[in-house]
């Protein structure tokens, strides 16, 4: 079984604070991602990388950067968090064939509440 | 302006009957289109997917019916167990490289025994 794994299920921060959100997997997977998701929102894709210190932007990534130096721990960093980044922020990943039947599987989420 | 369009926020069913989720979508180019499900407090678990050149791909009790010139998709659930009960979101692969998924903002299902 695929697992991916999120170092807090929650976690409170104040404004202005900078705050590191961990994943990591455990199934050799090339491909990892980092979505948020809002009430009437669904889920957004904030970053992905398709391989270690490689990364791509997703639809909305202003105001978080992210690192992959290991193949299997990708981080998003709130640089300095704002209460409009209070959500869950969802993790996943892939074992990245190129194509479309590469299936993400999600961690548990985090709910992080900017104060 | 959302690609990929889930208009009922909620809905409701009685154990046994059949659930009917649907999802519309804007781009004519999207082949690929996927269902997650998500119980609260975990993430969401892909659940079933179709590629345009389908109509139809039943996995069980879950069927996903694509009708491309609508640009319409729907999930159907027969019969609605209790354990249905989660928020299921319709998502699109633009790419159709399993990367840059666009999801729906997801309907929540509620099934009462």
């Amino acid at each position: 079984d695929v697992k991916v794994t999120q170092s807090s299920r929650y976690l409170v921060k104040r404004t202005g604070e900078k705050v590191f959100l961990e994943c990591v997997q455990d199934m050799d997977h090339e491909n990892m991602f980092w979505y948020r998701q809002d009430p009437g929102l669904g889920l957004r894709l904030i970053y992905f990388s398709y391989d270690v210190k490689m990364k791509e932007k997703g639809d909305i990534p202003e105001g978080y950067s992210v690192s992959r130096e290991k193949k299997e721990r990708f981080s998003l960093i709130l640089e300095s968090a704002s209460t409009n980044q209070t959500s869950m922020y969802l993790c996943a990943s892939s074992i990245g064939t190129g194509d479309y039947t590469d299936t993400q599987y999600f961690g548990p989420g985090t709910r992080l509440t900017v104060l | 302006d959302q690609q990929v369009k889930q208009n009922s926020p909620s809905l409701s069913v009685q154990e046994g009957r059949i659930s009917i989720l649907n999802c519309d979508y804007t781009n004519s180019m999207f082949d690929y289109f996927l269902w997650y499900k998500k119980y609260p407090a975990e993430g969401p678990t892909f659940l079933i997917s179709i590629s345009s050149i389908k109509d139809k791909n039943e996995d069980g009790r879950f069927t996903v019916f694509l009708n491309k010139s609508a640009k319409h998709l729907s999930l159907h659930i027969v019969p609605s167990q209790p354990g249905d009960s989660a928020v299921y979101f319709c998502a699109a692969d633009p790419n159709q490289a399993g990367t840059a998924l666009i999801f729906g903002k997801g309907t929540t299902l509620s099934v009462s025994s």
